[in-house]
């Protein structure tokens, strides 16, 4: 089945150290997000690509960093300038990146914790 | 998002109950889309709305658009257990990504 699926679930940081999460899809969609939920929140917007080889900042970019080398994959790395990385952080992807008329599908999401 | 305000932040009501939850916009939605999130869980997307005055229903939830494309229903009927989870509203502005508001968190007590 076609869907985004994002590792590890659970995912622990030691101080002074830069982890990455895994998002890819198989949707073929163009356009992926990464989005930062904390405790009672919304979601806000870290990082998007329209496009392969081509991203954006979103938010609350400072500390984050992405690359999109493939169309399917978009890696997240939280570093070691992100002072408080501890949320649940999702990823999605959508037919294009400006709106359409087409929703952005979701990862299960990854839960980030400092050690 | 302070452009995006959803109400309640809470709700418990018992089973059987009806309930509504508002997304209230401080400028006009080019659409608005509402997402059901499990604790712990990715979002799930339920409805799209995007003409003003628009109404949509799958099973027992009705999203409703207002005519000035400012504000949002969510309307569950004859609430169940199955219901609960956070529901979160994601608006679509002329050109920009979605914004989120901060979610309603709902409980329905058997």
């Amino acid at each position: 089945d076609g869907g985004i699926t994002q590792s590890p679930k659970y995912l622990f940081r030691k101080e002074g150290q830069n982890v990455t999460l895994s998002c890819e899809q198989n949707l073929n969609h163009d356009a992926m997000y990464w989005y930062r939920q904390d405790p009672g929140q919304g979601l806000r917007l870290i990082y998007y690509s329209q496009i392969v080889n081509d991203f954006q900042k979103g938010d609350i970019a400072e500390g984050y960093s992405v690359s999109r080398e493939k169309k399917e994959s978009f890696p997240l790395t939280v570093t070691s300038a992100q002072k408080n990385p501890t949320a649940f952080y999702l990823c999605a992807s959508s037919t294009t990146g400006t709106y359409s008329n087409q929703p952005q599908h979701f990862g299960d999401g990854t839960r980030l914790s400092i050690l | 998002s302070q452009e995006l305000e959803q109400s309640p932040q809470s709700l418990i009501v018992q089973e059987g109950k009806n309930l509504t939850i508002n997304c209230t916009s401080s400028k006009t939605l080019y659409g608005l889309y509402w997402y059901k999130q499990k604790y712990g869980e990715g979002l799930i997307f339920l409805m799209m709305l995007q003409k003003g005055g628009e109404e949509k229903s799958h099973e027992k939830i009705t999203a409703k658009l207002d005519e000035k494309k400012q504000q949002s229903s969510l309307h569950i009927t004859a609430s169940q257990p199955s219901h609960a989870g956070i529901y979160l509203c994601g608006a679509a502005y002329a050109g920009n990504m979605l914004t989120f508001g901060g979610g309603t968190r709902l409980m329905v007590k058997p």
